[in-house]
């Protein structure tokens, strides 16, 4: 069964520069999450789409912004990267309506420097 | 506010004994609870989950967990324990207050390690 596609898996940054993640949902899925997940630590909620608006917004710094595109494929933007913004960041995707678990994709794992 | 416990930071386990791992919750109304399972380096799968019906729920790889709502508990079973089950086991619940797209809120995490 086709799963949740993240890319770049893995993606290495200096201080300041910027990052774009991409996300593609399982197909038929309408609603797209994006989580970071720290060292050590659990998966903490960012920003959420459906049908390509925005609908629900978590901790997620000003520096990052988000977008769901017409095939449903989401991407986030971050800029002025910083050390702290070393993570594994996770994309999940479900269909509104359907049975509420979120599938996730295999995160991509930004190192900042 | 919407939350969930896991109260032990890892769980020992000898390969063939049953297991639990635990996850208490705290929600306004009904809650939608989830356990993930994650192997290193790799993305949540999605073991088994619970919004309505019988208190236990049968999922994925043998697992199973049961919902308690006078003691708020979801905990997550398994007869047999593999060594193969070793892993970081995380329990959610769906977060009503956001709508209908309902965000996850993750408990901290509970490491499983299964002894041959």
């Amino acid at each position: 069964a086709a799963g949740v596609i993240q890319s770049p898996r893995h993606l290495i940054k200096e201080k300041r520069e910027t990052a774009t993640l991409k996300c593609y949902p399982i197909p038929r899925h309408d609603t797209v999450y994006w989580y970071q997940q720290g060292p050590g630590q659990d998966p903490q909620f960012l920003i959420s789409f459906y049908e390509k608006m925005q609908s629900d917004k978590g901790s997620i710094p000003d520096r990052f912004s988000a977008q769901q595109f017409s095939d449903y494929h989401s991407e986030l933007n971050m800029s002025s990267l910083e050390l702290g913004d070393s993570a594994l960041y996770f994309c999940a995707s479900t269909r509104l309506g359907g049975s509420f678990e979120q599938y996730f994709g295999p995160g991509t794992r930004l190192t900042v420097t | 506010a919407q939350s969930v416990a896991q109260p032990e930071d890892q769980v020992n386990v000898a390969e063939g004994n049953p297991l639990t791992v635990k996850c208490t919750y705290s929600v306004s109304g009904n809650p939608y609870l989830f356990w993930y399972v994650q192997y290193p380096n790799r993305g949540l799968q999605f073991l088994l989950k619970y919004i309505t019906g019988d208190n236990l729920v049968k999922g994925s790889y043998g697992f199973e967990a049961e919902f308690n709502k006078s003691q708020t508990s979801f905990h997550l079973k398994k007869p047999s324990a593999l060594v193969s089950d070793s892993a970081l086991y995380f329990c959610a619940v769906r977060d009503i207050r956001s709508g209908n797209t309902g965000k996850l809120i993750f408990g901290q995490g509970t490491t499983l390690q299964v002894k041959p």
